[in-house]
């Protein structure tokens, strides 16, 4: 069975520095997909980005970017010149193929200051 | 908006009963993912329906059943009520095969309490 961990509970960053969340997982399957997943106080759940396992290329978008590194299975996000919307849990999560179901980390609380 | 729609928003009942939830996918998908988030739990996923076919069980209690219709919408019908029900309910939809098919775009959610 996959697994998906997320070590930090908690994290805060100053509005405008860079932060990176960590996220390992657990699979025996070589092709496989990503996500990070956004959920701000309105519980709506938000996909940030999204890492397929066959592209060597780390995902971007605009202020998020991961760094994906299948060997090690581990798959961060960092999120640059954070801003006070930035505030909310963050999932990590997996899935074996296209049409699957995700397996969701435990979620890592971001925090940003002003 | 993610183009995913739940109803209702909120929900409040009382143990032993029966309660239905509903969700309509974004337009032209044909996957439906149900998934429950609990403060014990974690986000779980319950259950998933492809043109109207069941595709995938996960930890969906027996009490608990779904089902997708002819214009694809899908209703999550939760019995025998017991606190530990108590979650946020989320639906998920994804165009189900084709390019970009592995992504899930979240509706809302239900919140449910039993009391």
């Amino acid at each position: 069975a996959q697994t998906v961990t997320q070590s930090q509970p908690e994290m805060s960053v100053q509005e405008a520095e860079t932060v990176t969340l960590s996220c390992t997982y657990d699979t025996s399957e070589s092709d496989y997909y990503l996500f990070w997943y956004k959920q701000p106080p309105s519980r709506q759940m938000i996909l940030v980005i999204r890492q397929e396992a066959y592209k060597q290329q780390n995902a971007t978008e605009n202020r998020f970017s991961v760094n994906f590194q299948k060997a090690a299975k581990s798959f961060s996000l960092k999120i640059s010149d954070s801003q006070l919307g930035d505030a909310a849990m963050y999932f990590c999560a997996h899935t074996k193929y296209a049409g699957n179901m995700l397996t969701f980390g435990g979620g890592t609380r971001l925090m940003v200051k002003p | 908006d993610s183009g995913v729609t739940q109803t209702p928003k909120h929900l409040i009942t009382a143990t032993g009963q029966r309660v239905t939830l509903r969700c309509s996918p974004r337009s032209g998908d044909l996957s439906v993912y149900w998934y429950q988030q609990s403060l014990d739990q974690g986000l779980q996923f319950l259950i998933q329906y492809y043109n109207g076919e069941e595709r995938a069980k996960g930890n969906i209690l027996e009490r608990f059943s779904a089902q997708q219709f002819p214009d694809l919408h899908s209703e999550l019908n939760l019995s025998s009520l017991e606190l530990g029900d108590s979650a946020l309910y989320f639906c998920a939809s994804s165009v189900g095969k084709g390019e970009r098919s592995y992504e899930q775009y979240f509706g809302p959610g239900t919140r449910l309490t039993v009391t």
